[in-house]
């Protein structure tokens, strides 16, 4: 089946440092991408995705490029902020007719310090 | 009122009583699904619904019952629960068909804590 592993955590960051989690996946077929971050007492939100090879997602200062060759979608960024604290969830999903069912990874928790 | 909105936030039950969590959405999709987060463990996929039919079940013991009466709502019936069952309730929502990405629309959460 599908699976979606990415970089434990926890991470500390200072305030302007750059940012990447790893992420790399295992899935038949041509599945979709995401990004999604929850901030604490909330549900999640998507940050950004890429739908096919060699896309790059980019939302908020994020980026993140599909490689089909090396199966993976690392989250960066170049210039964190605290607000950026929050938990990172990569994600990818059949898409089109097959599409519903997501495959999560285990969430990366960020903190950012001022 | 836009997106997914779940209701209530936080609960409080015993293991013998009975209540339901709400989910309802906006955004004229079609799908609709549960989810499970618990303390350290992955997001668990629990039931998912396509145009009102149940269309996944994820081995979710039949203590969590769901019922969705039309595309818009969702709701996640709670009975005879265990400690364990303490989560957040993820609710979220996608389109159906040609064209859908995969992505998911997700409301803020109903948080359970079982006695």
């Amino acid at each position: 089946g599908d699976s979606v592993t990415q970089m434990e955590g926890p991470v500390t960051l200072s305030e302007e440092a750059f940012l990447t989690i790893n992420c790399t996946y295992t899935a038949t077929g041509y599945p979709s991408l995401f990004w999604y971050v929850q901030y604490p007492g909330e549900g999640l939100q998507l940050l950004l995705k890429a739908t096919k090879a060699d896309d790059k997602g980019s939302n908020k200062g994020f980026e993140a490029t599909y490689r089909k060759e090396t199966t993976s979608f690392h989250l960066e960024k170049g210039s964190v902020q605290v607000s950026d604290s929050a938990v990172y969830f990569c994600a990818l999903s059949d898409q089109g007719t097959n599409a519903g069912k997501s495959t999560f990874g285990d969430g990366t928790t960020l903190t950012v310090k001022p | 009122e836009t997106g997914v909105t779940q209701t209530p936030r936080h609960l409080v039950m015993g293991m013998t009583n009975k209540k339901s969590l709400k989910c309802e959405q906006h955004l004229g999709h079609n799908a609709m699904y549960w989810y499970k987060q618990s303390a350290k463990k992955p997001l668990e996929l629990m039931f998912v619904y396509n145009f009102k039919e149940q269309t996944e079940n994820n081995s979710v013991p039949s203590r969590f019952s769901p019922e969705c009466p039309n595309s818009s709502h969702l709701f996640l019936h709670l009975h005879t629960l265990q400690p364990e069952d303490s989560a957040l309730y993820l609710c979220a929502s996608s389109p159906s068909g040609r064209g859908n990405t995969g992505e998911l629309f997700f409301g803020e959460g109903s948080r359970l804590t079982v006695l």
